[in-house]
This record gives C-alpha cells, structure tokens and sequence, in this order.
C-alpha cells in the first residue's frame, strides 16, 4: 500500500512568487493535516480536513496560505506571495476516520526554500 | 493537551536498549502518550501509544508510571538506523479534543557504534 506522498519534495522559488505544494494522503483516509517546521522551530499543525472540509485551519500563519482538497482527495497548499520566513518543510499527514487515536501517517515533507 | 518534558539529547550504544523519558505531570484521565520519531531528512513516524497500560509492538515498548505522570520509551535493541529525534505528545481523544499532533522539541537520540 503506498504511503502519504508530496510534491514537489524541494521548491525554491524568488519572494513574491507563488508557489503550490501537493500531497496525496493514503487511500481512504478520510483526514488530512498540514504541519511545517520552519528554520530551527518546533513541527507546527496547519490545518486539518475532514474529507473536502476544513476541519480546524487555526494553524494557517495568515492569508498567504490557502489550502483545498477538492473531492476530498488530494490536497494542495498554495503560498502566494512568498515570504522569506515561509521557508521551510512542509509536511502533510493523513488518518483514518473513525477512532481519535488512530496513527497519523506522515509524508517525507517538501522543502520549501524561499530567496 | 498537557505538555510534555524530554530530555533534548541522549546517546546509546548500538545493540543495548535505549530509555527515553518523558514527563506530563499534568496528564488528564482522558489523554493517551504518543511517541512519534523522526528521522533525518524524512516525515515524523508512528512508534506506539497508550493510555494507562503498558504496550509493546514490534518497534518499541511503552513504559507508563501508575500515577500517568511519566513514562519511558524503550528501544531493546538500538541500531544506526534508530537514531532519529523521538517525540513524545500527550493527546486527548474526546470529541471536544485537539486532533492534530502537538510537537515539543523532541530528543534527539543518537546511537553510536
């Protein structure tokens, strides 16, 4: 079975460019969550959907950052414009539904890098 | 969420068993322990959880005191490959609950040949 994926895995672009990252959670896991750790802070939750719906997005740093899941599949998160402090890893995880306490499985992250 | 306290770093021999602490003195009856690892350059992986039981898998087994206010994670048998900073968070689990991860800063646990 495959895992959570993520695309691209490293984006550098120019501040004030836009730039969109994907991720395709596990088929069938009905919860997606966002989370990035930026240069030498801790992993910090985004937001969270709950198939296309936006569950909790009490993370998203400010209105740059826009995220959907259309069909409640894949996931893309969209920067626009970039800033420098936007840099970082960009990790998306998913869950099953059902149980609180079911795993969340974690993608290899994209490395975000913005000059 | 309660918070949680670990140590920010701890070496390991190759081959013995690797204790990594963490305190949540203020873990309420609702809330599991999770640990979660991370290794270098990949995404955070599931290790093992549990709530008031001791628990073990294949990976790892989880150590948690009577009173819930700490517990330990043990590797039996650490390899190269388990080096990797390992988190420890407390989540609850009712439906008023956060459902996302909270991470601390983790311990970096580096097991030496």
């Amino acid at each position: 079975e495959a895992g959570v994926t993520q695309f691209p895995s490293h984006s550098v672009i120019e501040k004030g460019q836009t730039v969109t990252l994907r991720c395709d959670p596990i088929s069938g896991h009905d919860n997606l969550y966002w989370y990035r750790r930026v240069m030498g802070k801790e992993i910090k939750f985004l937001l969270h959907f709950v198939k296309e719906s936006k569950q909790d997005e009490s993370g998203m740093p400010n209105n740059r950052f826009l995220a959907e899941r259309t069909g409640g599949t894949y996931s893309t998160l969209k920067v626009q414009p970039a800033e420098l402090e936007d840099s970082g890893v960009y990790f998306c995880a998913s869950r099953l539904a059902g149980d609180l306490y079911n795993e969340q499985f974690f993608g290899p992250g994209t490395r975000l890098t913005v000059l | 969420d309660a918070k949680t306290t670990q140590p920010p770093s701890m070496d390991c021999a190759e081959g013995r068993a690797a204790n990594l602490p963490c305190n949540h003195s203020t873990i309420s009856g609702n809330e599991y322990v999770y640990w979660y690892r991370q290794i270098h350059s990949q995404g955070p992986q599931y290790i093992i959880h549990g709530l008031k039981n001791n628990e073990t898998n294949e990976m790892a087994s989880l150590i948690i005191t009577e009173d819930r206010k700490s517990s330990t994670l043990i590797l039996p048998h650490a390899t190269l490959r388990d080096t990797a900073v390992y988190y420890c968070i407390v989540r609850g689990i009712s439906s008023g609950s956060a459902r996302q991860l909270t991470f601390g800063s983790g311990t970096q646990l580096t097991v030496l040949p």
